[in-house]
């Protein structure tokens, strides 16, 4: 039973336009969600993450929407570019003061940004 | 600030033979993950430690398989009797007392078992 999801395995994007890449979540025991991006052969770095009590978290050309009612979440990067081509993990987890969990990872989104 | 640091990045081994692997998290993060990835998948938890305790195994944690933090710095993995099904990345992460749900991963170590 995948608690996490990313339906999209792949995703293909001009540079300089937006990148979007879903995720979507089973546990509404979840109230903490990080997203990573990742390399071949390194380890998953982090990017960006939210609370379940905000809707909204940007960091530069990143932000991150939570919409809890339809337990989905989106990253956003714009402008993109060729550098942001990785895989895209989404993870979710329950925070420190409910209960901190290990977190649980979707199976990844590829994104090729195209020069 | 270095980041978590793993030894070794590749192990290839025999099926059978046993492996250790170690992590050395990043300074003043009290709490260290193991996690395993296979092709095509997201990490998956195995571990993990608040300081010198280990709080909680995943079922995918097999008998074979001993997770140590002794004073609760760095961590060691070891894998017993190693199976061909044991072949994936074994990644570490570790996470700051002041905000324990972001984790840091290292590099990862690269595990073929032949």
């Amino acid at each position: 039973d995948q608690q996490v999801k990313q339906n999209s395995p792949s995703l293909s994007v001009q540079e300089g336009r937006i990148s979007i890449l879903n995720c979507d979540y089973t546990n509404s025991m979840f109230d903490y969600f990080l997203w990573y991006k990742k390399y071949p052969a390194e380890g998953p770095t982090f990017l960006i993450s939210i609370s379940s009590i905000k809707d909204k978290n940007e960091d530069g050309r990143f932000t991150v929407f939570l919409n809890k009612s339809a337990k989905h979440l989106s990253l956003h990067i714009v402008p993109s570019q060729p550098g942001d081509s990785a895989v895209y993990f989404c993870a979710a987890s329950r925070n420190f003061y409910s209960g901190n969990t290990p977190l649980v990872f979707g199976k990844g989104t590829r994104l090729s940004v195209i020069a | 600030d270095t980041g978590v640091s793993q030894d070794p990045r590749h192990k290839i081994t025999k099926r059978g033979q046993n492996v250790t692997f170690r992590c050395d998290p990043i300074s003043e993060h009290n709490r260290l993950y193991w996690y395993r990835q296979t092709l095509g998948q997201g990490p998956e938890f195995l571990t993990y430690f608040q300081n010198e305790a280990q709080l909680e195994k995943s079922r995918l944690l097999s008998d074979r398989f001993s997770a140590e933090r002794p004073k609760g710095s760095f961590s060691t993995l070891e894998i017993q009797r190693t199976e061909q099904g044991d072949s994936a990345m074994y990644l570490c992460a570790s996470s700051p007392p002041s905000l324990p749900e972001t984790q840091y991963f290292g590099p990862g170590t690269r595990l073929l078992v032949l």
